[in-house]
């Protein structure tokens, strides 16, 4: 079974600093998905990432697929309390399962 | 559209018990899956359907019972309730796996499920 893992477990910044969370794994994917959960809520997807070295903005976000794409970044411009959650990568396996990491807790303090 | 569906919301049950958790879209999605959710473990895929009348295992499926008679609905059965079965049940649907977004999913709000 391929693995996600996500770094930093838990990461708290004061509003307006930049930050940047990873995905990594041993393996290939065809694709990784980024989302978003709030607590009570179901994830929400953010973007996906398809071709190695590809770079997604999405306004403050940047989301970056590595060459060899077995990993993956999300870089956060300026954060604002807005951004606090937790934030979840998912890549799909050999046979169709998609897997999850364990997910990346953002706590932007005002 | 309503999305993905999941009811209930809350449930608690007694050890030993069974029940059914609900799971709907109305996205005409292929792909539909099941997770839980617990503190500091991420999503777990417990079992997932490609499509009407295919299901397979995910990574935790001991205890559940999925069947996949409709594209529009994916329940999960607990057979036999157990605490460990204590979670937060997410469903989730997506394309069929034939494009390259195939695996994008949309998510129902949960079930908090308390076996006690």
């Amino acid at each position: 079974t391929q693995l996600l893992e996500q770094s930093p477990q838990f990461l708290s910044i004061q509003e307006g600093e930049n930050l940047t969370v990873y995905c990594n794994s041993s393996s290939v994917f065809s694709s990784l998905q980024w989302y978003r959960q709030e607590p009570g809520e179901g994830p929400v997807l953010l973007v996906t990432v398809v071709t190695g070295g590809e770079v997604k903005k999405l306004k403050r976000l940047t989301f970056q697929f590595g060459d060899a794409r077995k990993d993956s970044s999300l870089h956060i411009t300026a954060a604002q309390t807005g951004d606090t959650g937790l934030y979840l990568c998912a890549g799909d396996d050999r046979d169709d399962k998609i897997i999850f990491g364990k997910g990346t807790r953002l706590h932007i303090l005002p | 559209n309503a999305g993905v569906t999941q009811t209930p919301k809350f449930q608690v049950l007694k050890t030993g018990q069974s029940m059914t958790l609900q799971c709907a879209q109305d996205m005409n999605h292929e792909y539909m899956s099941w997770y839980r959710q617990d503190p500091g473990m991420g999503l777990r895929l417990i079992h997932y359907s490609v499509g009407a009348g295919i299901t397979d295992q995910g990574e935790v499926p001991n205890g559940y019972n999925v069947s996949r008679s409709t594209t529009e609905d994916f329940p999960l059965r607990l057979l036999s309730a157990a605490p460990s079965q204590t979670s937060v049940y997410f469903c989730a649907s997506s394309h069929g796996a034939s494009g390259t977004f195939s695996y994008e999913q949309y998510f129902g709000p949960g079930t908090r499920l308390t076996v006690t």
